[in-house]
């Protein structure tokens, strides 16, 4: 197993744009979280599944994102309309989640530029 | 509600100094806590972690403590190296089923 795979590595698009990044996690885990990282603050939760229901997605940043995870396997997030504020690095982590066992590997993540 | 406090950076040391990086939290239940690290251009990388009150995390020299006493979990090694250069980030997984993270701290470690 390679880990968490996320593509594109890089995305630019112009404003107004939709984009669509794809995460395909570990094999066996059963959750799968996105985050968004901008410059020099720490990860921002955006939403998670567990297998292919999405559990909470009150903190998507708006309702131009969504994310989807069908059959409980890879997982989407896209943005519509994006705009130069929508410009950060998206992250996607897995975990297998058994007892206290809750650690997430995180992918290299896909930086967008919104120009 | 669930947050996390790291002490702002950036840090710069010596190769072979001793590192601490302070984290402070506040939860509601029993989280676990994390410690990741960042390089540049790469996602985040699992360092250590501890599940329960008094556990102690380790890996690579680095080292934690869940204090649930001082509501701390401060980031530890007696000896740094260039390689230890990155970001490193403090989180913690409770209630709500999601990781929260401090903003990170930025260690540089000069030969």
């Amino acid at each position: 197993d390679t880990g968490v795979s996320q593509d594109p590595r890089h995305k630019i698009t112009k404003r107004g744009q939709n984009v669509t990044f794809r995460c395909d996690p570990i094999s066996e885990h059963n959750r799968l979280y996105w985050y968004r990282q901008t410059l020099g603050q720490g990860p921002e939760f955006l939403t998670y599944f567990q297998n292919e229901a999405q559990l909470e997605k009150s903190r998507l940043l708006s309702d131009r994102f969504s994310a989807e995870r069908p059959k409980g396997s890879f997982s989407t997030l896209e943005i519509q309309r994006t705009e130069q504020g929508d410009s950060a690095m998206y992250l996607c982590a897995s975990s297998l989640v058994e007892g206290l066992n809750t650690e997430a590997f995180f992918g290299q993540g896909t930086r967008l530029t919104v120009v | 509600g669930n947050s996390v406090t790291q002490m702002e950076g950036p840090v710069t040391l010596s190769e072979e100094a001793f590192l601490t990086i302070n984290c402070t939290y506040t939860a509601t239940g029993y989280p676990s806590l994390f410690w990741y690290v960042q390089y540049p251009g790469e996602g985040l990388q699992l360092l250590l972690k501890a599940t329960k009150a008094d556990d102690k995390g380790s890996n690579k020299g680095f080292e934690a403590t869940y204090r649930k006493e001082t509501t701390s979990f401060h980031l530890e090694k007696g000896s740094v190296q260039v390689s230890d250069s990155a970001v490193y980030f403090c989180a913690l997984h409770g209630t709500g089923n999601q990781f929260y993270f401090g903003t990170g701290t930025s260690l540089t470690v000069i030969p």
